[in-house]
């Protein structure tokens, strides 16, 4: 059975602080990483893939990608209130298919 | 920008009843998938297509089934619905890997049924 865990929280960070999202995942065959974001009674929205180790940045969210450890994090950077919802991490799983983590709710304190 | 949609933001069913759910997705994408999604238990795939007319079970297909008679279009049916599948149903679509990058999936904004 192929896994991903999340911590579920709440992670509480105050506005303009950094948030750290982690994410580890158990099948070393996995090649595709990504984060969606839920606000509560919405679907999920993408907002970040990554593919190779290392970090990747799209305006205040930054990726991080660690195959050998087996994690995958995400950086939010000057947090806002708007950013307060759940972050799920999706791992590739045989081809065309992703298993989703159980998501970390992240609240933003103003 | 890929844009995925379904039937019904809402919806209210009778035990028994037969439940239609419906998603369209107009970026021309080979793979469809149905999701629920409950409190505590994340989301749990029912049904995915790679094609027109195909289809392969999930984690959870009991008391559902699919048709895929085009391209763009996913359904899910609830053949004798129960109030144990009262939950969010999420459809979400992905191009075909090796068509893409990564497989990244695109969700609609989701089906809230409830089953009385």
């Amino acid at each position: 059975q192929k896994e991903v865990e999340q911590n579920s929280g709440p992670l509480s960070v105050p506005e303009g602080a950094i948030a750290s999202l982690n994410c580890t995942y158990s099948d070393r065959g996995s090649q595709s990483f990504f984060w969606y974001r839920q606000y509560s009674g919405k679907s999920p929205e993408l907002i970040m893939s990554i593919y190779s180790n290392g970090d990747k940045e799209d305006g205040r969210f930054t990726a991080q990608l660690n195959k050998a450890s087996q994690y995958v994090s995400l950086l939010i950077r000057d947090s806002q209130p708007s950013d307060s919802a759940t972050y799920l991490c999706a791992v590739d799983n045989a081809g065309n298919m992703l298993t989703f983590g159980g998501g970390t709710r992240l609240m933003v304190k103003p | 920008d890929v844009k995925v949609t379904q039937s019904s933001r809402y919806l209210v069913k009778r035990t028994g009843e037969k439940v239609f759910l419906e998603c369209v997705q107009d970026m021309d994408h080979e793979n469809m998938f149905w999701y629920r999604q409950d409190p505590g238990l994340g989301l749990r795939l029912i049904y995915f297509s790679y094609d027109v007319k195909m289809k392969e079970k999930g984690d959870i297909p009991e008391g559902y089934s699919v048709s895929r008679e085009k391209k763009e279009r996913f359904s899910l049916i609830l053949e004798s619905a129960s109030t144990n599948q009262t939950s969010m149903y999420l459809c979400a679509s992905s191009q075909i890997l090796g068509l893409a990058d990564y497989n990244e999936q695109f969700f609609g904004p989701g089906t809230r049924l409830t089953v009385l």
